[in-house]
């Protein structure tokens, strides 16, 4: 069980796009469609942002995508607005009831 | 309205055990496709699973806190019990359940911080 691979930073200008990654193994990210997105505003609780690898929740902007290939999950922020700036983990099931998270992606915007 | 919420000591020395209780509504423990997770955030650093329960009371750990994690549930309470012993001010963090579906850690609580301090 150890944590998936994120970078510690990522930035981009108002408008622009970012693109974070999330590397697991073939028992994790590589071996289930479960990779979830979470964003977390200091001080706040984790907010689902994307499940399932690339499916949104009611609610969460379509600016938000999620893709995968082999054990790598990105999350693209598209059209970067202020209120993206937070920290961004991802979280992959990783089979029998356990799950693991990233090392977290400080987003700046710029 | 899927809500949960943590309650337990702000406070706990070294070597003491740690008992925290999550209280769930808007949906039933005994759903079949939930679960409840704890997950815990040290102060500035990442989040860290830490265990879960499923609705037919099947259980998982951390492979690296196992021995020190019991996870329990009261289904008519609608309450989650996660003890951990030993307690070491590296345990100091921010302890949040989180409802499971189908692979996924949806709704969160708002969590709670727990220092150990002596």
């Amino acid at each position: 069980q150890s944590a998936l691979t994120q970078p510690p930073s990522a930035s981009g200008s108002p408008g622009q796009s970012v693109t974070i990654s999330c590397t697991g193994t073939s028992s994790d990210v590589g071996g289930y469609n479960y990779v979830s997105w979470y964003q977390q505003h200091p001080g706040k609780a984790p907010k689902l942002m994307i499940y399932e690898v690339s499916k949104r929740p009611s609610g969460v902007p379509d600016r938000f995508s999620g893709s995968k290939s082999g054990n790598t999950a990105s999350l693209t922020v598209s059209g970067l607005q202020a209120e993206d700036e937070a920290d961004y983990y991802c979280s992959s099931y990783a089979g029998i009831h356990n799950y693991v998270f990233g090392t977290g992606t400080k987003v700046t915007v710029l | 309205q899927v809500t949960l919420k943590e309650s337990g000591p702000v406070l706990v020395k070294p070597t003491e055990t740690l008992t925290l209780t999550c209280t769930v509504s808007g949906f039933s423990l005994s759903n079949a496709r939930m679960g409840v997770s704890w997950i815990r955030q040290p102060p500035g650093k990442a989040l860290e699973w830490l265990a879960h329960i499923f609705s037919n009371d099947e259980k998982s750990y951390s492979t690296s806190l196992k021995s020190r994690l019991t996870i329990s549930k009261d289904t008519s309470k609608s309450q989650v019990v996660l003890t951990m012993t030993n307690m070491d001010p590296v345990d100091t963090a921010t302890y949040y359940c989180a409802r499971t579906v189908t692979g996924t850690i949806d709704y969160w609580g708002q969590g709670t911080l727990v220092t150990v301090s002596s």
